[in-house]
C-alpha cells in the first residue's frame, strides 16, 4: 500500500492569516497528485491536478506547488476566510489505486 | 449526467445484520472505489476495481465485498454488521484524473 501523508494533522488559524500544509508521497513512479477540499456532510470537490515537476497551480487565494523528485506538494492558502474551514487532502493515483493522505483539519477564526 | 449516485444516504443496522450499499456512475469510468471515513481521519480505501469483473482489497477489506458486474455498478456488502463498522462511506470513480465521489452513506452499527 503506497504511503501518501499529510502535515499537520489539524491546524487552527485566525481570520486573515495565510498558511500552508504539506503532502508528502512516493517519488517513484509518479502520474499525478491531487489536490481535494472536503467540507463536513459534502463530499471531496476537486481543486487542483498536479503533473510536472515545479507545477504552480493557483485558484484564488488557495495554490499549490509540486516537487516530485523529493516528494512533496505545498498547499498555500492566502488570508485565510471562515468559508475554507475544511478538510484539504491529497491523493496519488498508484497504479490502479487512488490512495488519499489522512488530510488536514483546518479551522478559521473569525 | 448524474456522476457518481450512492444509495442509501443513511441506515443503521442491528449487530449481525447484512446490507448492501449501492454505487453507480454514468461516466462510462473504469476504476470504481470503496473508502470509509471514520471521526478524524482521512479515507481509507476497502475495495476497488478497475473495470467489470475485476476487483481487488485496499487497506481495510476485512468483513466487506464487493462485485462488479457492469462499469457502472459497484455495490458494496457488509454480511455481518459490526459496531467497527460505523463510518460513513464513500464510493467513486476516476479515469485517471480526477476522482469523482458519491454524497456518502452515513452507516450506523447498534
Amino acid at each position: 500500500i503506497l504511503n501518501v501523508e499529510q502535515s499537520p494533522q489539524s491546524l487552527h488559524v485566525q481570520e486573515g492569516d495565510s498558511t500552508n500544509f504539506t503532502c508528502s508521497f512516493p517519488s517513484s513512479n509518479f502520474y499525478a497528485l491531487h489536490w481535494y477540499r472536503w467540507e463536513t456532510a459534502k463530499s471531496p470537490e476537486a481543486l487542483f491536478v498536479m503533473t510536472l515537476n515545479g507545477d504552480e497551480k493557483k485558484k484564488g487565494r488557495i495554490s499549490a506547488t509540486l516537487n516530485t523528485k523529493e516528494g512533496y506538494s505545498y498547499l498555500y492558502i492566502k488570508g485565510s476566510q471562515p468559508e475554507d474551514s475544511a478538510t484539504y487532502l491529497c491523493a496519488f493515483p498508484g497504479t490502479y489505486k487512488y490512495i488519499f493522505g489522512t488530510g488536514t483539519r483546518l479551522k478559521v477564526l473569525a | 449526467n448524474a456522476g457518481v449516485t450512492q444509495t442509501p444516504k443513511f441506515r443503521i443496522l442491528k449487530i449481525g445484520q447484512s446490507m448492501t450499499l449501492q454505487c453507480a456512475q454514468d461516466m462510462n469510468h473504469n476504476y470504481m472505489y470503496w473508502y470509509r471515513q471514520d471521526p478524524g481521519m482521512g479515507l481509507k480505501l476497502i475495495y476497488y476495481s478497475v473495470g467489470a469483473g475485476i476487483t481487488d482489497k485496499g487497506e481495510v477489506p476485512n468483513g466487506y465485498n464487493v462485485s462488479r458486474s457492469t462499469t457502472e455498478d459497484f455495490p458494496l456488502r457488509l454480511e455481518l454488521a459490526a459496531p467497527s463498522q460505523t463510518s460513513v462511506y464513500f464510493c467513486a470513480s476516476s479515469y485517471n484524473t480526477e476522482a469523482f465521489f458519491g454524497q456518502g452513506t452515513r452507516l450506523t452499527v447498534v
